[in-house]
């Protein structure tokens, strides 16, 4: 099965907040990321965590991250038309130039 | 120009075609890195240099060949491609192997 795991479709309401998943399978991770894809662009990292954080909160974007579970999530405060992309989620185990990146979440903002 | 360049960011090439696609970092990086997407398949890493020595070779085709002359530029030589090498070919670098990585627009290619 696939290291990294995202579901692939959220819809949700502007203003709402919006909550996307991920759940990794390799503890030894050290570093989670958190990418955003606009339709015909590259990915754009939007923020990421050191694993032995639990959290990190940058404006409207809150990680948590829960180390037991190998679960990670991304939080999207008062969300925003632009906010409508791919979300993808990737872990690093360290020092070895290899990113394992989820097959992303297709976020989809309705007015 | 910042971050990360590629060109062109489409191109469309017959089978028999050699083309070459660039990708340039204004970062500062020392690691660059060439990822294919393909539609409803995840990400694939597909080479990997660090200090312009190659450090990764996904068992990609060497109908890809890929060239670092320095730390700034990487390049994707194409040559017989298949229709099936039709995606998104994004380019990434960092600092060191554990360093985020940041990713270029991409350059769609088709294949015909």
């Amino acid at each position: 099965g696939e290291d990294v795991e995202q579901s692939l479709f959220l819809s949700v309401r502007e203003g709402d907040s919006s909550v996307i998943n991920c759940t990794y399978t390799d503890s030894s991770s050290t570093y989670l990321y958190w990418y955003k894809q606009e339709p015909g662009a590259g990915l754009q990292l939007l923020t990421y965590i050191f694993s032995n954080m639990d959290m990190k909160q940058d404006q409207r974007l809150t990680v948590l991250l829960n180390k037991k579970d190998k679960h990670l999530s991304l939080r999207i405060a008062d969300t925003q038309t632009g906010d409508s992309a791919i979300y993808f989620c990737a872990e690093s185990k360290g020092n070895d130039y290899k990113l394992s990146f989820g097959a992303g979440t297709t976020v989809t903002v309705r007015a | 120009e910042t971050g990360v360049t590629q060109t062109p960011r489409h191109l469309v090439m017959g089978m028999t075609n050699k083309k070459s696609l660039k990708c340039e970092q204004h970062l500062g990086h020392n690691a660059m890195y060439w990822y294919k997407q393909s539609a409803k398949k995840p990400l694939e890493l597909m080479f990997v240099y660090s200090l312009e020595e190659r450090v990764e070779n996904n068992s990609v085709p060497s109908r890809f060949s890929p060239e670092c002359p320095n730390s700034s530029h990487l390049f994707l030589h194409l040559h017989t491609l298949q229709p099936e090498d039709s995606a998104l070919y994004l380019c990434a670098s960092s600092q060191g192997g554990a360093g985020e990585q940041y990713f270029g627009p991409g350059t769609r290619l088709t294949v015909t």
